[in-house]
Order: structure tokens, then sequence, then C-alpha cells
């Protein structure tokens, strides 16, 4: 049921800016893309949502592509903290409450 | 400080057996979600309660039953357990914003059935 494709895996040095990509090229008008992380089993970490404009905030920014098919996570300054799978999802509403679809997620592991 | 908060952490039982996983949010929020991730990974949302009224249910066995006592707790019953009921389950909570809704997840109950 996921609307997004991801890499399945990415690495990034420690200090670097982690680019994490993301294509939703079926997104609908009025869909939120939201961005959540899980480091090891722990219970998944909201980091950020945009709808079209660029967002950001202390974790991280959200750049969406200008017909909104393709969103990039950025992470400016990578941490061996920020090794995690990160999931980005597409909003679907139902009935009034948020139904999160988690694909398979990048596996981002920061090297020293 | 405890946003949203889960017990047990672990929960191992044998085959048959009923269990129930508690969560509490104590965010103001009103609606609650399970999710199941099971060996593979893949994160499922099983049930969403808003304002203690049913509003999602995912094909999920009626050996499930979700029940919320109020705003603040949405636990989990399940009757007869199967091995493939082995998993981590994790309880979340949101509130509707103009933005939409931001979900906060507890730690998890990882369940073993023997």
């Amino acid at each position: 049921d996921a609307k997004t494709t991801q890499p399945p895996s990415m690495d990034c040095a420690e200090g670097r800016a982690a680019n994490l990509p993301c294509n939703h090229s079926t997104i609908s008008g009025n869909e939120y893309v939201y961005w959540y992380r899980q480091i090891h089993s722990q219970g998944p970490q909201y980091i950020i949502h945009g709808l079209k404009n660029n967002e950001t905030n202390e974790m991280a920014s959200l750049i969406i592509t200008e017909d909104r098919k393709s969103s990039t996570l950025i992470l400016p300054h990578a941490t061996l903290r920020d090794t995690a799978v990160y999931y980005c999802i597409v909003r679907v509403a139902l009935r009034g409450a948020q139904k999160l679809v988690f694909g398979q997620g990048t596996r981002l592991t920061i090297n020293p | 400080d405890t946003a949203v908060s889960q017990t047990p952490k672990y929960l191992v039982t044998q085959m048959g057996n009923d269990k129930s996983i508690k969560c509490e949010q104590n965010l103001g929020h009103d609606t609650m979600y399970w999710y199941k991730q099971d060996s593979k990974k893949f994160l499922k949302i099983m049930f969403s309660y808003n304002n203690k009224e049913l509003i999602i249910n995912e094909t999920v066995p009626n050996r499930f039953s979700p029940k919320s006592p109020d705003k603040a707790h949405l636990n989990l019953h399940i009757n007869s357990l199967e091995l493939g009921d082995s998993a981590v389950y994790f309880c979340a909570s949101s509130r509707r914003d103009r933005q939409g809704d931001t979900q906060y997840f507890g730690p998890g109950t990882r369940l073993t059935v023997l």
C-alpha cells in the first residue's frame, strides 16, 4: 500500500549532510509528505512534514519538488545517533484519522 | 515526562493464552493508534480510536480487541494467542491540527508467543 519509493540503504560520513530521497509520483494535491525515523527497534520518531513549500525544523530540512513528485530529507550535520531507518510517508486521510502507511524505508548508516 | 507509554515492554507467553497491552498518553491528544511491526520490520496500522470511538480497523482478526476507557488510554487485548502474533506492537497518539496529524509513538511492546 505504500505510495512512496526510497532507496533501501545509504551511507553518510559523520558531520556531513545526509540527503535522503523519496519518490511519490502519485501524490494527490492535498496529501502531505511526512518523514519518520526508527532507531534500532525504538518507536518511530516524527521528523518533519510538508505540503508544497520547503520546511525546516531543528532536526532536518524537507525539500519538495515543484511538481511534488519527489522530496529530499536533509540532515545537515549527521551524527552517529542519526543511524536509523528513515520512512517517507504520504498521508492517507481516512474518516478523520490519519493512516500512516510505512514502506520499507531507507536504512541510513552514519560512519565515523 | 513520558509522552506515550506502553506496558509491558516485553511479554512472553504460551499459545492459546489471553494477554493485554496497555497504552497511555499524556499529550492531551484525542486520537490513538495501534501498529504492529513483524519480524520483517514492516509497520502496519491495526486500529485507530478518536475520542474513544473506533475509526480505523485494518482487517485485524477479531481475537484482537482494542479498548479505550478514556481519551488518554488505548489498551489492546489479544485472545487465543498464536505464534504469528509474535511482533512488536506500537501505540501512538496524535492531535489533528491545521496541517494534519503528527503521530507520536510509544517505545513498543515485544510480544513473543511460544
